[in-house]
């Protein structure tokens, strides 16, 4: 069955500093998807990025970036210099195809304080 | 365009009481799910329906029954509430049910069983 690992419950952190949230995966299925979703203090649930797993290349938006590596079945998802805005729940999730479709399995999620 | 709306947004419920959840999308996809989350446990799923007129149980289905009518709605029961369905519940729909969609997820309800 599938797992999500987020370890680090909260973080917190002075405003520019950058940040690093774990997350670590198991999976049996060899074609999966890997997605980070961003939770404010509001609640709603915004989703921020989906990786197939063919695909190990990092990706970077803006301040945001993540490194993808299957040798260590991890997702990494790092903030350069955060912001106050920041603050928020980041969960990352996994789907596979040969058994769940697009029925997400949620880490525990991380807590992601950035204080002025 | 709304997405994906629920009502009510927050409720509080006596134990043993029949409540519905309710979940309308506006953006005709087919998969929809009902997530609950918990402090510590993140989200997990409770049903999911891949198309109109079929639904499946997630992780977390006992006390929980869906339908799915039509496209567009996806209505969550609980028939006797009890204190451990205290949770935030997320109504969520992706295009299609195919593992590399991501999902829209709705606002929550806040549910609190006394």
């Amino acid at each position: 069955a599938q797992k999500v690992t987020q370890a680090q419950t909260e973080i917190s952190v002075v405003e520019k500093e950058d940040v690093t949230l774990d997350c670590v995966y198991e999976t049996r299925d060899t074609t999966y998807y890997l997605f980070w979703y961003k939770q404010p203090p509001s609640g709603e649930l915004v989703f921020l990025i989906r990786r197939n797993s063919f695909d190990e290349q990092n990706e970077i938006s803006g301040r945001y970036s993540w490194n993808f590596q299957k040798s260590t079945s991890s997702f990494n998802f790092t903030i350069t210099a955060s912001q106050v805005v920041d603050s928020a729940v980041y969960f990352c999730a996994l789907s596979e195809r040969r058994t769940s479709g697009s029925r997400l399995t949620f880490g525990e999620g991380t807590q992601l304080t950035v204080n002025p | 365009i709304a997405g994906i709306t629920q009502a009510p947004t927050s409720q509080i419920l006596a134990a043993g009481r029949r409540m519905t959840l309710r979940c309308t999308q506006d953006m005709r996809h087919n998969a929809m799910y009902w997530y609950r989350q918990d402090l510590g446990l993140g989200l997990r799923l409770i049903h999911y329906s891949n198309t109109a007129g079929t639904t499946g149980k997630g992780e977390v289905p006992d006390g929980y029954s869906v339908s799915r009518a039509n496209t567009d709605d996806f209505p969550l029961t609980l028939a006797s509430a009890v204190p451990s369905q205290t949770s935030v519940y997320f109504c969520a729909s992706s295009d299609s049910p195919g593992s590399r969609t991501e999902a829209f997820f709705g606002q929550g309800t806040r549910l609190t069983v006394v």
